[in-house]
């Protein structure tokens, strides 16, 4: 049973367009959510993250919205540059767990 | 640079042979995680530590035992290595300086052959 859901496996959007990525989860227990990037042969690194108590953060190029009712995440990138091409992961954790759980994966391609 | 060390950084070991991956840190990190990552299911989460000689199951941890003997080290040991447990493995920890958030090693390449 996957926890964490990132239905669209890929993306392309052209240089300087918005890309907006996006992440579904069941557990309503989730309270914190994190969007990382990976380049190949890389770990993944940190991004942007969001508390269960606000809508929104922003840092940035990067947006994170956050819909508690429809348990729905998105990342938005604007504008989008070639070198945001990568994998994103969304992850989401419980207070109290310590466990994160991952999404599988988004591949944006920003085309020039 | 959240300050892990991964070793091997790659290796190819036969079928039924043990294997141990290193996760080292130098910033005294309580909690560790072990993922691994593999093409259509993303990150899984195989073990994780909350401290010395505390350690739990993650989703994926058939397989794969852990040990953290001291806070700096947190193994992971494939006791018999079969062709399913070829993967890239990431080690993780929980940064007490930024709330929530883990960060990442480089990874370690490992092929079962």
């Amino acid at each position: 049973d996957q926890q964490v859901k990132q239905n669209s496996p890929s993306l392309s959007v052209q240089e300087g367009r918005i890309s907006i990525l996006n992440c579904d989860y069941t557990n309503s227990m989730f309270d914190y959510f994190l969007w990382y990037k990976k380049y190949p042969a890389e770990g993944p690194t940190f991004l942007i993250s969001i508390s269960s108590i606000k809508d929104k953060n922003e840092d940035g190029r990067f947006t994170v919205f956050l819909n508690k009712s429809a348990k729905h995440l998105s990342l938005h990138i604007v504008p989008s540059q070639p070198g945001d091409s990568a994998v994103y992961f969304c992850a989401a954790s419980a207070t109290g767990t310590y466990k994160y759980i991952f999404g599988t994966g988004t591949r944006l391609k920003v085309l020039a | 640079d959240a300050g892990i060390t991964q070793s091997p950084r790659h290796k190819v070991t036969e079928t039924g042979t043990p294997v141990t991956l290193r996760c080292h840190q130098t910033e005294n990190h309580r909690y560790m995680y072990w993922y691994r990552q593999d093409p259509g299911h993303g990150l899984r989460l195989i073990h994780y530590s909350y401290g010395v000689k505390d350690t739990d199951k993650g989703e994926v941890s058939d397989g794969y035992s852990v040990s953290r003997s001291k806070t700096e080290d947190f193994l992971l040991t494939l006791e018999s290595a079969t062709s399913s447990q070829t993967s890239v493995y990431f080690c993780a920890i929980r940064s007490s300086n930024s709330g929530n958030t883990i960060y990442f090693g480089e990874g370690s390449w490992l092929t079962v052959v």
